[in-house]
């Protein structure tokens, strides 16, 4: 079935630290791809997307590219601040019929602790 | 930007008694909008999609009967958890979109304590 599969964290970086975190997909047709971000004790917030293959998603330093030969959506930022520090989702969407059309599958989340 | 407001925020009840959460959609129309739950570090799993005027479609292994959802209009959405347990504890969101190709937007989550 489609699915999403994540880097497990904890996820321990100094700040300006070069972070990557890792999420492969597995799903039929052509899914959208998102990385959402959840903050301590907030709801979560959606960080960026790319909706076909080759698509990249950048948002707050954060990219991430579409690859459909890899079924690859990583995350990426060059230099991490301590207000980075958060749970990181990699889901996907797309239209895989009936009554959950364009529900979202989420990775099991990736925290990032990012210290001074 | 599209918004989903979420309330409550949290909850504390006590076991054997009902809770009802409100999602909704303050700047757009949600014909469908999603119940996810999240367990402590774990993901989101959905749990129904609620559906404007119709039954929502619940996942399987969700408790049709539990978890009770009405979506009344096409910008509310509320799930009531009936008769609480201590295991119902955890913590709710919402979510919806006006478009799927635009994201989707979550609420601010509600915690649950089942005491």
């Amino acid at each position: 079935g489609n699915s999403v599969t994540q880097m497990e964290g904890p996820v321990t970086l100094s700040e300006e630290a070069f972070l990557t975190i890792n999420c492969t997909y597995t799903a039929t047709g052509y899914p959208s791809l998102f990385w959402y971000v959840q903050y301590p004790g907030e709801g979560l917030q959606l960080l960026l997307k790319a909706t076909k293959a080759d698509d990249k998603g950048s948002n707050k330093g954060f990219e991430a590219t579409y690859r459909k030969e890899t079924t690859s959506f990583h995350l990426e930022k060059g230099s991490v601040q301590v207000s980075d520090s958060a749970v990181y989702f990699c889901a996907l969407s797309g239209r895989f019929g009936g009554g959950s059309q364009g529900n979202l599958i989420f990775g099991k989340g990736t925290k990032l602790s990012v210290k001074p | 930007g599209a918004v989903v407001s979420q309330h409550p925020s949290w909850v504390i009840c006590k076991s054997g008694t009902s809770v009802k959460i409100e999602c909704r959609s303050l700047d757009f129309q949600a014909t469908t909008m999603f119940w996810y739950r999240q367990f402590p570090k774990q993901s989101l799993m959905l749990m129904a999609t609620s559906n404007e005027g119709s039954k929502a479609t619940y996942e399987q292994g969700v408790e049709k009967d539990k978890f009770l959802i009405n979506h009344a209009s096409l910008t509310l959405s509320t799930l009531t958890v009936t008769s609480a347990h201590p295991e119902d504890s955890s913590f709710y969101i919402c979510s919806a979109t006006p478009r799927v190709i635009s994201g989707y937007t979550f609420g601010s989550g509600t915690r649950l304590t089942v005491v």
